[in-house]
């Protein structure tokens, strides 16, 4: 597609519920991050994926947070046993470079969760 | 670590130049400085990146000084579309890629 595509663009579930949230980059990415931004605060980094594997899962906040990446497109954010302080945007982002490259990222709009 | 250092908000008049600086003092040589920018309810958008010299693009203008310890992102005539937070990263390098490592942020009102 043109753009990252997140879905869905907003999801409440109830506390204990498991999510999860899907995230389509643009055709030919190889690599796809996301962050988590909660009201008023920066962005928080949680994965990064390049290809099919993680090399970097340093932000993901608790074993409750899970991601994975399959043919090298979409990647799916899971979180089990959501938590009201999992409340939060949560951004996809993708680009074509190799670790080392210097592009920029494509951000999609985000999945807005709302936990109750 | 977001390894910079942002105003947490400014104003600008409508039509005049918007100067917003940034302190990277621990960047590393081989470091680049990015701009994106989030306005409400959109994902964060990209700018512009330099390593030293100064650049433009049809958004922007980025000012690195000499030493690379800050820079200042410059919007030549700002609209009211340009209110949105601004965010200054220094991009990570490692084996592992070069994730960002965003801050709060500035938040830019751009006053009629």
């Amino acid at each position: 597609g043109a753009g990252v595509s997140q879905s869905p663009s907003n999801k409440v579930t109830e506390k204990g519920k498991d999510v999860e949230l899907r995230c389509d980059p643009i055709s030919g990415h190889t690599a796809l991050y996301w962050y988590r931004q909660s009201l008023g605060q920066g962005l928080e980094f949680l994965i990064y994926f390049q290809g099919n594997s993680a090399p970097d899962k340093s932000g993901l906040p608790s074993d409750r947070f899970s991601a994975e990446r399959t043919g090298g497109s979409v990647s799916t954010l899971t979180i089990q046993r959501t938590q009201q302080e999992d409340s939060a945007v949560y951004l996809c982002a993708s680009s074509p470079q190799r670790a080392g490259g210097v592009y920029g990222y494509t951000f999609g709009s985000g999945t807005r969760l709302t936990v109750v | 670590d977001a390894k910079t250092t942002q105003p947490p908000s400014m104003d600008c008049a409508e039509g005049r130049a918007a100067n917003l600086p940034c302190n990277h003092s621990t960047i590393s040589g081989n470091e680049y400085v990015y701009w994106y920018r989030q306005i409400h309810s959109q994902g964060p958008q990209y700018i512009i990146h330099g390593l030293k010299n100064n650049e433009t693009n049809e958004m922007a203008s980025l000012i690195i000084t000499e030493d690379r310890k800050s820079s200042t992102l410059i919007l030549p005539h700002a609209t009211l579309r340009d209110t949105a937070v601004y965010y200054c990263i220094v991009r990570v390098m490692g084996s592992t890629g070069n994730q960002f490592y965003f801050g709060t942020g500035t938040s830019l009102t751009v006053i009629p």
